[in-house]
């Protein structure tokens, strides 16, 4: 049974950068029919999602936030990152990594998520 | 991107009886390379990350009691609870995952008359 742990500060400062690291255990990244998530929930609101990576150059982020957002893969130590630029109080949220499968011609919706970790945007 | 819209945004239901959620999307989720509807409907409790239920509108996760069931073709869905349990309390998303970005309803919040 695959697992996933988000983790990263738990406090930003605004304009600053902020990464996440996502491990996962119990399954590889490396995986060739998984791709992984992030997606983020601000307090007491709804789900937004981040983007998805299946390799290093095969990315798809929220136009929202595309010009910000940079997703990667560490094989090695089953992990995969999300880092966000320039934060600001909006981005405040709890940050969830989750994964998806595909196969030939389709997807299937995100069925495993990590607990999700909260980000405060703070000075 | 595609809006996903849930109604009611809250409903109230006694144990034992009927729920219903409905989910609209902007444009077509159905997949017509799977020859399926790209919608999953999701639970989530307090400090819990959100649980996968149905899939492909209508296909219940493993796990799921089958008083969970989910319906609809095209923009317009539905997920039914049966026989609400007061386990069944918690919010309640729709998911097209049909085109990125992959967006949410807002949620219905399901509570015990």
């Amino acid at each position: 049974q695959v697992q996933l742990q988000e983790s990263g500060p738990g406090l930003v400062k605004p304009s600053q950068t902020l990464t996440l690291t996502c491990t996962v255990s119990g399954g590889s990244v490396s995986s060739g029919s998984y791709y992984w998530s992030w997606i983020r929930q601000p307090a007491g609101k709804g789900l937004e999602w981040i983007g998805r990576i299946y390799t290093s150059e095969n990315t798809n982020y929220n136009p929202s936030l595309k010009s910000r957002v940079t997703m990667s893969l560490d094989t090695s130590k089953s992990q995969f990152s999300l880092t966000l630029s320039s934060v600001t109080a909006a981005d405040t949220a709890v940050y969830y990594c989750a994964r998806f499968s595909c196969s030939v011609g389709s997807c299937l919706p995100d069925q495993d998520w990590g607990q999700g970790t909260l980000v405060t945007v703070s000075s | 991107d595609i809006v996903m819209t849930q109604s009611p945004d809250s409903l109230a239901v006694s144990l034992g009886e009927r729920a219903t959620i409905n989910c609209k999307s902007s444009q077509s989720v159905f997949h017509s390379s799977s020859n399926e509807n790209n919608l999953a409907w999701y639970q989530q409790k307090p400090g819990q990350p959100p649980k996968l239920l149905i899939y492909w509108a209508s296909a219940r996760e493993s796990g799921v009691p089958d008083r969970f069931s989910g319906s609809g073709s095209g923009t317009d869905f539905t997920l039914t609870i049966s026989s609400l349990q007061a386990e069944d309390v918690a919010v309640y998303y729709c998911q097209q995952y049909y085109s990125a970005p992959r967006t949410f309803g807002q949620g219905t919040k399901v509570e015990i008359k």
